[in-house]
């Protein structure tokens, strides 16, 4: 069973960092690209990141480009998302998502249960 | 990188059929084939419904579909039950190798 387990996630405050990690079980990590998506409170989705399955390709959202930084280790089958310079509008619910292949192109397949990152003073 | 336009929200009365429109560009739903939409109920992770424009995944009843011309994509249900009542959103690839959602649209059964 594919399992996505989020954590991380607490109280930070406004220009404070965090990294958000997410423990995959049940299928070959190595294999998938893998994304980040949140959904701040009251809003819809919004895609956050994409690595590629080796780790050495990455995209983000222009609202997180040069404060966020998604790696994976897949020795450990672990997602991560560091967020520095963290703003109020972070404030949200952040799932890791698989890819239903290879190479990312939004087909997110299965997910996790979501951490939330609450950014206030 | 702006949002995909859906309908804020659609309604329907159980066995109809209705139709969810996401509106994009030619750097993304009209670039590529590569559409998704995802069901999202409260409180639970998103689920894919369909990808790729048309396709389902294993398990996804044969009442969703999906279909795209130009820039917009559309995700029809069909035979409406009471536990499709939920969040719909759309994604695309893009032409910046990103990957944008649609604002997503709340799905009433009347």
């Amino acid at each position: 069973e594919v399992q996505l387990l989020e954590s991380g996630g607490g109280l930070v405050q406004p220009g404070g960092s965090l990294r958000l990690s997410c423990a995959a079980s049940g299928f070959t990590f190595s294999s998938y690209a893998m994304s980040w998506v949140r959904q701040a409170p009251g809003k819809g989705l919004e895609w956050v990141s994409i690595v590629s399955v080796s780790g050495d390709t990455t995209y983000y959202a222009d609202s997180v480009k040069g404060r966020f930084t998604i790696s994976r280790d897949n020795s450990m089958n672990t997602l991560y998302l560091q967020m520095n310079s963290l703003r109020a509008e972070d404030t949200a619910i952040y799932y890791c998502a698989k890819e239903i292949a290879t190479y990312g192109r939004g087909r997110l397949d299965y997910w996790g249960q979501g951490t939330l990152v609450t950014v206030s003073s | 990188q702006s949002a995909l336009t859906q309908p804020a929200s659609v309604s329907g009365s159980p066995g109809q059929s209705i139709t969810i429109s996401c509106t994009g560009t030619s750097s993304d739903i009209g670039g590529f084939n590569y559409v998704s939409w995802y069901q999202h109920h409260p409180g639970k992770a998103p689920k894919l419904m369909i990808y790729e424009v048309t396709n389902r995944p294993s398990g996804v009843s044969n009442r969703f579909s999906g279909s795209k011309s130009g820039n917009t994509a559309s995700l029809t249900i069909s035979g409406l039950q009471a536990e499709d009542e939920a969040d719909y959103y759309c994604i695309s690839y893009t032409s910046s190798n990103t990957v944008v959602f649609g604002g997503g649209t709340k799905l009433t059964v009347l």
